[in-house]
């Protein structure tokens, strides 16, 4: 079946710009998870959300950083006011009911000059 | 909160030899661990992972082994191949809380 999906695939942003990127999850996955890859680096996580449950969003870096979940589905990634410091792959995983294996989409890389 | 350390940072080793890759973790109530995959470009891919119920998994020429006391995992990567050369990440929480720690990962490389 088809995997988790991201859009866009490149955004390039001038720095004080608003941004929105939008994930896809695996059809019938109740967990949608955001992590963002700096060059080089680890995944670091941003937000959690299960089912109706109220999102986890203890590793959003600042109030700039958001997140929605429409219809236990589709979730949109907003970034207020970019920095420089944004720049990198934004990642979303999904898992279904139960399970802990994440699967990733293949990501945004977000640049912001 | 969690932390995960990974090393080596870079391992190069010849085709058909062994890797071993290790990770510590900090926060004793984390007890899911999985390795991921990323080659260059990709997402991270899910490889093989481990619950704290047991010591050892083992799939094809990938294992994982987990000491809970020690608070440490590993993955070994036997025979390996060209196509083994990735960027390899291990990762910990707790099914409770679900959000992923990952280490800063391995890169690997296999030299035919």
């Amino acid at each position: 079946g088809a995997g988790v999906s991201q859009s866009p695939s490149n955004k390039v942003t001038e720095k004080g710009k608003d941004v929105e990127l939008r994930c896809d999850p695996i059809s019938g996955h109740t967990a949608l998870y955001w992590y963002r890859q700096s060059l080089g680096q680890g995944l670091e996580f941003l937000i959690y959300f299960q089912g109706n449950s109220a999102p986890d969003k203890s590793g959003l870096p600042s109030d700039r950083f958001s997140a929605e979940r429409t219809g236990g589905s589709v979730s949109t990634l907003t970034i207020q006011r970019t920095q420089q410091e944004d720049s990198a792959v934004y990642l979303c995983a999904s898992s279904t009911s139960g399970r802990a294996e994440q699967y990733f989409g293949p990501g945004t890389r977000l640049t912001v000059t | 909160g969690e932390n995960v350390e990974q090393h080596p940072s870079t391992l190069s080793v010849q085709e058909g030899d062994s890797a071993v890759i290790k990770c510590t973790y900090s926060d004793s109530a984390s007890n899911y661990f999985p390795w991921y995959k990323q080659e260059l470009g990709k997402r991270p891919q899910l490889i093989i992972d481990i619950r704290s119920n047991v010591g050892e998994k083992k799939d094809q020429r990938i294992a994982v082994t987990l000491n809970k006391t020690a608070k440490h995992f590993s993955l070994h990567i036997t025979e390996t191949q060209p196509e083994d050369s990735a960027v390899y990440f291990c990762a910990a929480t707790d099914t409770g809380r679900r959000a992923l720690t990952f280490g800063s990962g391995t890169r690997l490389q296999v030299q035919p």
